[in-house]
């Protein structure tokens, strides 16, 4: 029963560098969602989507990218990082029924940016 | 904009006391509302989830409760243990918008 992976757990990046953040979910969830958790602000949205080819910006997009070519996956891009990067990242899904259905966090990938 | 508030941000208690941590929000058109724990280094896992159209969801020693007129919401613990040291978190809807957490000691 895996649920929700996320991959690596631990990152260190030079400014400029780019990666790509991994998400899986094996539970079929139609709702998948980026949140960075930083001291003192809480979680912050980055990405959603509602489904196989649908994304949209959540509070704090600039810097991200994401695509969703499959139910399962939901990777996270930073094209050139920088230190306000450093941060949290988790992972999240939910089936769609809006509402009725908890959230599944992945155990989190932690971001440094040198 | 919806803003979720969670008092107090930090809070110790001996064992075995029951307790209450408050989450208020500041628009009352909401889907759900759940509370989540998340324990140093780990993600969060989700504890209850109470959907707007009810009032409470228990789950063992947990009971939280939810008040949409005046935008809020309580989690009760009863007789704490050392084990539920954790941080709680309190989330609206499905974008989900996170109040900044409850960091819960418990004394043995």
């Amino acid at each position: 029963n895996a649920g929700v992976t996320q991959t690596p757990k631990f990152q260190v990046l030079k400014t400029g560098q780019s990666m790509t953040l991994q998400c899986a979910q094996d539970m079929n969830h139609e709702y998948m969602s980026w949140y960075r958790q930083d001291p003192g602000m809480g979680l912050r949205l980055i990405h959603y989507s509602v489904g196989a080819g649908i994304t949209d910006q959540g509070e704090v997009p600039n810097g991200y990218n994401v695509s969703r070519s499959t139910t399962e996956d939901f990777p996270l891009r930073l094209l050139s990082a920088a230190p306000s990067q450093t941060s949290v990242y988790f992972c999240a899904s939910s089936s769609r029924d809006r509402g009725n259905q908890p959230q599944h966090f992945g155990d989190g990938t932690r971001l440094s940016i040198l | 904009k919806q803003e979720v508030t969670q008092i107090p941000a930090a809070l110790s208690v001996p064992e075995g006391e029951n307790l209450v941590l408050n989450c208020s929000f500041t628009d009352s058109a909401i889907y759900n509302l759940q509370w989540f724990r998340q324990d140093p280094g780990k993600g969060l896992t989700s504890l209850l989830l109470i959907q707007s159209s009810q009032r409470e969801q228990t789950s063992g020693r947990l009971n939280a409760s939810l008040d949409k007129s005046s935008g809020r919401s309580t989690l009760y613990i009863a007789a704490s243990q050392p084990g539920d040291s954790a941080t709680y978190l309190c989330a609206l809807d499905d974008k989900i918008i996170f109040g900044k957490g409850t960091r819960l000691h418990i004394l043995p």
